[in-house]
């Protein structure tokens, strides 16, 4: 079974740029979460979403966005790109409950 | 409010030795635990969970961990590592499964 993909997997952008990332989840997986990898702050999560509704969501400001098509594939959208947006930004995916599998990530730089 | 805690940022070793990498968890509600390795530009992998049942979770690269309730842990073992472990490990903890905590990470660095 193939496992969560990302697209892209690198992405150059400058500040005041807006940005769409994708996830395919884990034929199968309802449930698609978005995290984001910083040095100085770790592994943060984004939001949830769950048949195509935001089931949960992190404390992060309204720039960042998120969405899930009937098929399960997922896009998160940040806008007014800021400097500290550059990140790696992680998606898994799972079903109903239990454990999440995480995409290769994408490596987003803000210049 | 959960937290996890792992209070070693890096622990170096040398090839076969044991290892024990320590994480400690806060939570007020029953909860899933879980292991990542995330090697060098990659994404983050399941190295083991604890969902219910046995405490003792193993996986298939020799990596075990055990839940304890009373003490809030779930220490990551292995009883001989090898160069190929090195990587960062995080712990996390959910209450439902969705919505996962990590804690900062634990560097292991495997010498020869």
């Amino acid at each position: 079974k193939a496992g969560v993909t990302q697209t892209p997997r690198y992405l150059i952008k400058t500040r005041g740029q807006q940005v769409t990332l994708s996830c395919s989840p884990i034929s199968g997986h309802r449930s698609v979460s978005w995290y984001q990898q910083t040095p100085g702050q770790g592994l943060q999560f984004l939001f949830e979403y769950f048949s195509e509704t935001q089931r949960n969501k992190g404390n992060f400001p309204g720039r960042f966005s998120g969405r899930q098509f009937s098929n399960s594939r997922s896009e998160m959208n940040v806008s007014t790109l800021e400097l500290g947006d550059s990140a790696l930004y992680l998606c898994a995916s799972s079903r109903e409950a239990g454990a999440q599998y995480f995409g290769p990530g994408t490596r987003l730089t803000v210049l | 409010a959960q937290s996890v805690t792992q209070l070693d940022s890096q622990v170096p070793v040398f090839e076969e030795a044991p290892v024990e990498l320590r994480c400690n968890y806060s939570s007020s509600v029953s909860v899933y635990l879980f292991w990542y390795v995330q090697y060098p530009n990659q994404g983050l992998q399941l190295l083991l969970k604890y969902l219910s049942g046995s405490t003792l979770v193993e996986s298939i690269n020799g990596f075990e961990a055990e839940f304890n309730k009373s003490q809030t842990s779930f220490h990551l073992r292995k009883p001989s590592v090898h160069i190929s472990d090195t990587a960062e490990y995080f712990c996390a903890v959910s209450d439902r499964g969705d919505k996962l905590i990590f804690g900062t990470g634990t560097r292991l660095q495997v010498f020869p």
